[in-house]
């Protein structure tokens, strides 16, 4: 099946630090997208990839899609306290997956 | 602008009822997806929509039923509730562009409390 590996589980970081996650997939997906999440809300979209070898940013956070299509990265440059969340990716094929969630921890 | 409505947020019920969820989805969406989320877990799939006809089916129990409505609306229809179907339940829609590329926005989810 189209699992998807995420890493790292969660994240403890200081303020101001950079803080970089991934998703991996022995399957080709033809998007991606990384998802925010907070505690009892729906997940937010922060970026949308769309071809292979695409880099695009929205503010701090820049994503790639990987040139093989079975992987993704996001960066969060400079972090902030309301960074805090879970941070998913998703693959999308014929229908949408995702990974299991990278908790991200801000200390102020 | 309108975002992807869910109702109730939060709905208790006991072991053996049934419960039903609704969704409206963003004006002109025309796909909507539900997805469970137990604690701690990432989303799963559980069944999408396009143009009122399912589309895909997850890992949707057979005590779990859904529908799209000829207004785009979806309900998820679930009985003989057990106490592991306490989760979040998030709807999401989509419009289907040509490029095939599927942006989905969720809702702020339903909770359902299974006692």
């Amino acid at each position: 099946g189209q699992q998807l590996n995420q890493s790292p589980q969660s994240m403890f970081i200081q303020e101001g630090e950079d803080v970089s996650m991934n998703c991996t997939s022995s399957s080709i997906f033809n998007t991606w997208l990384w998802y925010k999440q907070e505690p009892g809300e729906g997940p937010v979209l922060l970026i949308a990839l769309y071809k292979a070898g695409e880099l695009t940013s929205n503010g701090r956070l820049t994503a790639q899609f990987g040139i093989t299509r079975k992987d993704s990265f996001l960066n969060i440059s400079a972090s902030i306290p309301s960074d805090v969340g879970i941070y998913f990716c998703a693959g999308h094929w014929n229908n949408m997956r995702f990974g299991a969630g990278t908790r991200l921890t801000v200390k102020p | 602008a309108a975002g992807v409505i869910q109702s109730p947020r939060h709905l208790i019920k006991e072991k053996r009822e049934t419960a039903t969820l609704k969704c409206y989805p963003i004006p002109r969406h025309d796909t909507v997806y539900w997805y469970q989320q137990g604690p701690g877990q990432d989303p799963q799939f559980l069944i999408s929509f396009y143009e009122k006809m399912q589309s895909d089916k997850g890992s949707i129990p057979d005590r779990f039923s859904a529908q799209q409505f000829s207004d785009y609306h979806s309900e998820l229809n679930m009985s003989s509730l057990e106490l592991g179907d306490s989760a979040l339940y998030f709807c999401a829609s989509s419009s289907r562009p040509s490029s095939g590329a599927n942006v989905l926005t969720f809702g702020a989810g339903s909770r359902l409390t299974v006692l």
